[in-house]
């Protein structure tokens, strides 16, 4: 079907408030990754579930962070009490299947969050 | 520790010409993939192609292809013919067996003019 969907694709918010950030992944795609990246950065890693199985959230930075996703199905990202420094494009991925080396990562187009 | 380095911040190439992108990676598993990712400036990741750790040959996909170096543990991409369309970030990712999620590099801009 379409490719991955996230909402908003920008959103501006003061420091401290709480955000919501929300994926779409690809039909069918098991799994489901999001990543963040600073201004002229690379990618890095946040949180990545696989079916039902307990999600990696090895990547969160702070435990202002939280991530869910029900099934296979849509996930959203929290961001509470937000800081400056969390301002960064939030990038979901999925890919069709439990996850070998070589599984290909789609990804959505991004929300751009800024914090003031 | 898993790491993937890219040391050209900017590269600038004319149309038509072949330009390659560095990447250098760090990894103690010997099963491992690469991956090279384009963002243009809509910001959307695209994958270009996959090179295995233990594929014989290198990768090509189109006008794209990985010069894959085990033993100097390298993964640069070479684009052919480039063209003004080309012009973006470039990412190098790296994925082995103990992490799922990609390591990416810092990135490459690839300025393509006529």
């Amino acid at each position: 079907g379409a490719g991955v969907s996230q909402s908003p694709s920008n959103k501006v918010t003061e420091k401290g408030k709480d955000v919501e950030l929300r994926c779409d992944p690809i039909s069918g795609h098991t799994a489901l990754y999001w990543y963040r990246q600073r201004l002229g950065q690379g990618l890095e890693f946040l949180i990545y579930f696989q079916g039902n199985s307990a999600p990696d959230k090895s990547g969160l930075p702070s435990d202002r962070f939280s991530a869910e996703r029900t099934g296979e199905s849509v996930s959203t990202l929290t961001i509470q009490r937000t800081q400056q420094e969390d301002s960064a494009v939030y990038l979901c991925a999925s890919s069709p299947r439990p996850s070998g080396i070589g599984e290909t990562q789609y990804f959505g187009p991004g929300t751009r969050l800024l914090v003031l | 520790a898993q790491k993937i380095t890219q040391t050209q911040p900017g590269m600038f190439v004319q149309e038509k010409e072949a330009v390659t992108l560095d990447c250098t990676y760090d990894t103690s598993d010997p099963s491992y993939g690469l991956f090279w990712y384009k963002q243009p400036s809509s910001g959307e990741m695209i994958f270009l192609i996959y090179q295995g750790s233990y594929d014989q040959q290198n990768a090509t996909e189109g006008r794209y292809s990985l010069n894959f170096q085990k033993a100097r543990k390298s993964a640069n991409l070479v684009i052919s013919a480039s063209q003004l369309g080309d012009s973006a970030m470039y990412f190098c990712a790296m994925r082995d067996r103990k992490k799922t999620a990609l390591i990416f590099g810092k990135g490459t801009t690839l300025s393509v003019s006529s």
